[in-house]
């Protein structure tokens, strides 16, 4: 069964730096989208994008981030200055077109910000 | 706004047996969707089930099926004949009726459910 794929499945980074998250949606599917859980907490959303464009973000999503889909395959997620505070688990997420389909997540990136 | 609410934080369960993980919600949209997902201690996240808030009859995908009683903002998942894999934090989820390409789900906190030999 096709799946969400991420990489890589841990970062390491330093405060301050950029990172870049990848992600490779289900192929057929329109939908994708950033989530985040911190550890011990709720999954919260970051953004969605349809039609080359994001649709829609939450107020964790501010400048410091910016999503992109470079070719027809990889969804990306990049953070310009990481904090400490973004250490978390990032999903990336797709789904088909229609109300009712349910969102397929990858696996996760575990970031650490040291 | 849309909340999820998850009130037991852990729970056991006998191999064999049936469980019921809680889940109440609350929404004004009219429109909406219920889902259930599983995230083993490896991370990921396992889509389960979903029940749209207009269907008729209560969703069921193999040994999971979804409780939904709408008067109630309920939506409760039944696992039946619990197996050691389905040790796992699960996590109740809505999407509300936001727009085209919209689809920000709003999670609960989750249950941790643990299957016992």
């Amino acid at each position: 069964e096709p799946e969400v794929t991420q990489t890589p499945s841990h970062q390491v980074t330093q405060m301050g730096q950029e990172v870049i998250l990848r992600c490779v949606p289900i192929s057929n599917h329109l939908y994708f989208y950033w989530y985040r859980q911190i550890l011990g907490q709720k999954v919260e959303f970051l953004v969605s994008f349809y039609n080359n464009e994001i649709s829609e973000k939450s107020e964790i999503f501010d400048d410091q981030f910016s999503v992109e889909r470079p070719d027809g395959s990889n969804f990306t997620l990049k953070i310009r200055s990481t904090k400490l505070e973004d250490s978390a688990m990032y999903f990336c997420a797709s789904r088909k077109q229609g109300g009712r389909s349910p969102l397929h997540f990858g696996n996760g990136t575990r970031l650490t910000v040291t | 706004a849309q909340k999820i609410t998850q009130t037991q934080p852990g729970m056991f369960v006998q191999e064999k047996e049936a469980v019921t993980l809680d889940c109440t919600y609350d929404t004004s949209d009219p429109s909406y969707g219920l889902f259930w997902y599983k995230q083993p201690s490896s991370g990921e996240m396992i889509f389960l089930i979903y029940q749209g808030s207009y269907d008729q009859q209560n969703a069921t995908e193999g040994r999971y099926s979804l409780n939904f009683q709408k008067a109630r903002k309920s939506a409760n998942l039944v696992i039946s004949a619990s197996q050691l894999g389905d040790s796992a934090m699960y996590f109740c989820a809505m999407r509300g009726d936001s727009g085209v390409g919209s689809y920000q789900l709003t999670f609960g906190k989750g249950t941790k459910l643990s299957v016992i030999p």
